[in-house]
């Protein structure tokens, strides 16, 4: 059972350069998420899908488009990556119901941007 | 802007000692979760508190949440060299299911 796969584990772009993060799940969760991590800092939402089809923007959007392209998969691009994404990157899921949900992540991307 | 603010950044202890970290949030919440992260590594869940509960237990972690001060506590017992991780608190809104906000986080070294 893999749970939420990210890749690429490392990436390393230059100013301008763009790259898409892949994420799948199979834990047949209706709602995926984008967190970006910074150092000293929890981590911050840049995008969520509460269910196929649908995606809206969290905390930290500026600079990112996600794609829901089915239900296992969340995918999130930086269309022109500047030095201020250096980050890492962590993909959740979970299944949301009222009485509280966890969330599962992948193991993160480190990406720098020179 | 971050929800949670935790206490203390930093913890630094002996195995076999208690570990306590503090979490204090904003605004309203239908829960309270706290996950741990190994260097390098995912986060994971270790424990969830609804809002209408007070104390909860898990093996060796016991969460507490006073909802009229907003804050909430982790203690680990008998801490060992494995729990030395970031522990992050996390809230959950309302009214918006699944999107939690994290703390800042607190670092715990347990040495042997």
């Amino acid at each position: 059972n893999a749970g939420v796969t990210q890749t690429p584990k490392f990436q390393v772009l230059k100013t301008g350069q763009s790259m898409t993060l892949q994420c799948a799940q199979d834990m047949n969760h209706n709602s995926m998420y984008w967190y970006r991590q910074d150092p000293g800092m929890g981590l911050r939402l840049i995008y969520y899908s509460a269910s196929e089809g649908t995606t809206d923007k969290g905390e930290v959007p500026n600079g990112y488009n996600v794609s829901r392209l089915n239900k296992r998969e969340f995918s999130l691009r930086l269309e022109s990556a500047a030095p201020s994404q250096t980050s890492v990157y962590f993909c959740a899921s979970s299944e949301p119901t009222g009485a509280g949900s966890e969330a599962f992540f992948g193991q993160g991307t480190r990406l720098t941007v020179v | 802007s971050q929800q949670g603010e935790e206490d203390p950044q930093a913890l630094s202890i002996q195995e076999g000692e208690n570990a306590t970290m503090n979490c204090s949030y904003k605004t309203s919440i239908n829960n309270l979760q706290w996950y741990r992260q190994n260097s390098g590594r995912g986060l994971v869940h270790l424990i969830l508190i609804r809002s209408n509960e007070r104390e909860k237990h898990s093996g060796r972690l016991r969460v507490t949440l006073d909802t009229s001060k907003k804050s909430s506590s982790l203690l680990i017992t008998a801490s060992r060299a494995a729990d030395t991780a970031s522990y992050f608190c996390a809230t959950e809104s309302p009214t918006s299911y699944g999107k939690l906000t994290f703390g800042q986080g607190t670092i715990l070294t347990v040495h042997p």
